[in-house]
Order: C-alpha cells, then structure tokens, then sequence
C-alpha cells in the first residue's frame, strides 16, 4: 500500500512552453502533497506544501506564478511550470502525506526529470 | 532557523564493517526525525523514525537532544546498503508535516 506516482517520468521541452507533472496517490486520499525539487547531488529542497480544496503554500523563494500548483481531489496534485527556461531544469519528486499507514509519514513519488531546451 | 547536517557526503566501508551515518539538527522546539533512503534508481523511502524506536534493517538511530544528534547506526554493513541517506526533520507542534532535508550522505560498501 501507499504507493505514489509520478506522470510524466521524464520530459523534454522547448523554453518557453509550459509543462505539467501530476502527481497521484493511488491507494490512499492525500490531503496534503508536497513538491521537492532536487539538483544534481543535492538533498531535496521543499517547493510548496499542497493542500486539497485550497491554495498551495509556498516556500521562501519560490515564483508562486511560475510554479503553479492545483490540487484538485485527495489523490491529484499537479505541479505545472509556466514558461520553462533551461535554468528550470531539474528533478521533481512529489511527496503524498498520510495519516493512515504506521503513523504520520510522507511517501514518495518517483520523480519527474525535466529538460529545458 | 530550522536546519539538518549531515556533515559527511560520502560514507565508505567495507563489508561487516560497523557504519555510522552523522545526523544533527538545529531547532528549538521537539522534533521528530527520520532517516529515509534511496536505492540506486527507487523512490525516496522512509527508513525509520525516532519515535517508532524501531530497527529496521538492522539500522537503529537515537535521538540525543542533549548533542541535538540523530545518528544512523548498523553494526555490521551490507552491500545492499549501498544507498543515499537523507537525515530529515518535522515539527511535531507543526500539523503542516513538512520535512526539512539533510544534504545526504551516500553510503558505499565495498565487498
């Protein structure tokens, strides 16, 4: 049980466009989602906390306009970059909280590598 | 400022080797802390959390408020813990469960 997913896997794209990652739980409602990003060798930064029915919450330093979130049931959240540019480039995991497996945690999607062009 | 170390970016041993993965947190209220990991090409994973008190894997790690500590521990290391650690963080007065990230340290062991 508690299993995340990630869709798409990986994605290449031109600067300029837009792209959109979902994220799903698939076996338990998720009230709150969390988008990460992670550079190349680094930990994990936290991007928002997402919350079903209601805005995401930001982290410090992140372009609310750029990286727009929507979580629109208790096992979607999607994450969409506006106007992508090379420096976006990077590796996006989504994270899914439950509060019904061994006590509160967090489980993990797989990850969306993303390519700006 | 809440903030997780994880001073060692790699982390080499030997098979049978004991292994000790550094962890140490800054905040001013009561954590809760965890160890995830993650396997060459999975997922991030939960590996334990202090408050389970549990070995998971024959891992064990101790929450030391005193040296503001979170040590991973195995006595004898496996190849197959060849793996990213990440050392992470939560606020237990928080309901939000946000987790603050350690920079990780990789664990290789060599046959």
């Amino acid at each position: 049980g508690a299993v995340v997913s990630q869709h798409p896997s990986w994605v290449i794209c031109k600067s300029g466009t837009s792209v959109k990652i979902e994220c799903r739980s698939l076996d338990f409602q998720a009230t709150t989602m969390f988008w990460y990003r992670q550079f190349p060798k680094q930990s994990l930064m936290l991007m928002a906390t997402s919350n079903e029915g209601s805005k995401a919450t930001y982290e410090q330093g992140v372009e609310k306009d750029k990286f727009l979130i929507n979580h629109a049931s208790l096992t979607l959240s999607t994450l969409t970059v506006t106007s992508a540019h090379p420096e976006d480039s990077s590796f996006y995991i989504c994270s899914a909280r439950s509060l019904a497996y061994r006590g509160e945690t967090q489980y993990f999607g797989p990850g969306t590598r993303l390519l700006v062009l | 400022a809440q903030r997780v170390t994880q001073p060692e970016k790699l982390l080499s041993v030997f098979k049978g080797a004991p292994v000790e993965l550094k962890c140490n947190y800054s905040y001013s209220g009561s954590p809760e802390l965890f160890w995830y990991v993650q396997y060459s090409r999975q997922r991030l994973q939960l590996l334990l959390r202090h408050i389970s008190r549990e070995s998971i894997k024959g891992f064990t790690a101790d929450l030391n408020k005193g040296e503001t500590s979170f040590h991973l521990k195995k006595p004898f290391a496996q190849e197959e813990d060849s793996a990213m650690y990440y050392c992470a963080l939560s606020r237990l007065s928080s309901n939000t469960g946000k987790l603050i990230f350690g920079q990780g340290t990789t664990l290789q062991v060599k046959p």
